[in-house]
């Protein structure tokens, strides 16, 4: 595809609900990359994936948050057990390949609320 | 571990004015990239600028341009001829060069508003 493609775009979770969250990567893109964004602040790192190896998972929160990328395209992060606190917008971003420096293209992001 | 501050949470500029945004950062790396983001409302996140830590020169494009100083920690862009489409929040980013995974760094960001 042309972008980053991310979905749902919007979604409205009950506490307690689990929800999974999708990432279409650009294609061929060898990177990709999981951010969570509070509200007013900036975005933080949560796991990284290169091709289908989860290389980097020190971000996530805790161990409600699970992602994957079975075939090392569309990747999912998944929320189990949502809480208040998970309220964010979720990006998802990838690169071409690893190279230090190389551009990273962001998504448009979830925005996952928790009541 | 890296950390990028952003001292501004809020700036505003005139419709064609010149306006500086500022960024700090801290990390024991040599060689490393620093980047500028912008964020509108949409939320999806824009390369501005990048500029690598090895280059002295200050990177540039077109209205955008940074001062970069390597031995301050300081990593500041100049936005030229303000535009109201340059209305967004902006993000400092730091990246360290890693064998495996590009991971970016962000500062708090800081909210512009280009008045007419």
């Amino acid at each position: 595809g042309a972008g980053v493609s991310q979905s749902p775009r919007y979604k409205v979770a009950k506490r307690g609900q689990d929800v999974a969250l999708r990432c279409d990567p650009i294609s061929g893109h060898v990177s990709l990359f999981w951010y969570q964004q509070a509200l007013g602040q900036g975005p933080e790192f949560l796991t990284y994936f290169q091709n289908e190896a989860q290389l980097d998972k020190s971000g996530l929160p805790s161990d409600r948050f699970f992602a994957e990328r079975p075939e090392g395209s569309v990747s999912t992060l998944k929320i189990q057990r949502t809480q208040q606190e998970d309220s964010a917008v979720y990006l998802c971003a990838s690169s071409y390949e690893e190279l230090p420096g190389n551009t990273i293209y962001f998504g448009e992001g979830s925005w996952l609320t928790v009541v | 571990a890296q950390t990028v501050t952003q001292s501004q949470p809020e700036m505003s500029v005139q419709e064609a004015e010149t306006v500086t945004l500022s960024c700090t950062y801290d990390t024991s790396e040599n060689n490393y990239y620093l980047f500028w983001y912008k964020q509108p409302p949409s939320r999806q996140m824009i390369l501005v600028i990048r500029q690598e830590a090895y280059k002295q020169q200050n990177a540039t494009e077109n209205r955008f341009s940074v001062n970069f100083q390597k031995a301050a920690k300081s990593f500041s862009l100049k936005i030229s001829d303000s535009q109201l489409g340059d209305t967004a929040m902006y993000f400092c980013a730091f990246m360290k060069q890693m064998n495996a995974g590009n991971m970016l760094t962000f500062g708090g960001g800081t909210r512009l508003m280009v008045k007419p």
